[in-house]
């Protein structure tokens, strides 16, 4: 089983549009992070998030850590092709010596 | 200051043969994980290392794959005897601490494709 699940696998969106994607679990964590990975490059960290039901912008992406620190959200506004890459979702493992990631979604922003 | 530092970038190999795959960390960080990465996957987790120290390996397969953090130089990774199945990106990653709220630098990986 996925500890965590992101959702959609895929998305693709014409430039300009708004669009939100998701990572769930029934786990309770202490942090999570997000990572946006462009093609033939490692992921990059774009933001942790700590405490429950908090929200941090960086320009037009705007992450939401669930009140029970279960689930986030990242939601892109205006979306630009250079959006375009996977965003994983990551966590540290039950005895912190680990990052594990989620599947990631693709998105896609068409110009 | 350099980030992760990988190479090669690309590592063409015949099955049965041996893969070595190098990683130098972020100056000053003590700490290297590597995963793997499938097309179309997220990145799974294969072995962490503190200098010269193995901590968990639980995501490496038992066998043919063994990886090393030596006192001097890099990282390494090594796949022995490598069947098609190998073929993958290799990425590795280096963090200060293993704090929580740890980041983690990742390198650009290796794409290794095994004929």
């Amino acid at each position: 089983t996925q500890l965590l699940e992101q959702s959609p696998q895929f998305l693709s969106i014409q430039e300009g549009e708004n669009l939100t994607v998701y990572c769930n679990s029934s786990s309770v964590f202490s942090s999570l992070q997000w990572y946006r990975q462009e093609p033939g490059e490692g992921p990059v960290l774009l933001v942790t998030v700590v405490t429950g039901g908090e929200v941090k912008k960086l320009k037009r992406l705007t992450f939401q850590f669930g009140d029970a620190r279960k689930d986030s959200s990242l939601h892109i506004t205006a979306a630009q092709p250079g959006d375009t890459g996977l965003y994983l979702c990551a966590v540290w493992g039950n005895r912190d010596d680990k990052i594990i990631f989620g599947k990631g979604t693709r998105l896609h922003i068409l110009p | 200051n350099a980030g992760v530092m990988q190479n090669p970038r690309h590592l063409v190999r015949r099955r049965g043969q041996e893969a070595r795959l190098r990683c130098s960390p972020v100056k000053g960080h003590s700490h290297v994980y590597w995963y793997r990465q499938l097309p179309e996957e997220g990145l799974k987790f294969m072995v962490y290392l503190q200098k010269e120290n193995i901590i968990d390996e639980s995501g490496m397969p038992k066998e043919r794959f063994s990886a090393e953090f030596p006192k001097e130089g890099p990282s390494i990774l090594r796949i022995q005897q490598v069947v098609r199945g190998d073929s993958a990106a290799y990425f590795c990653a280096s963090s200060f601490s293993i704090a929580t709220n740890e980041k983690l630098f990742f390198g650009s990986g290796t794409q290794l494709s095994v004929l």
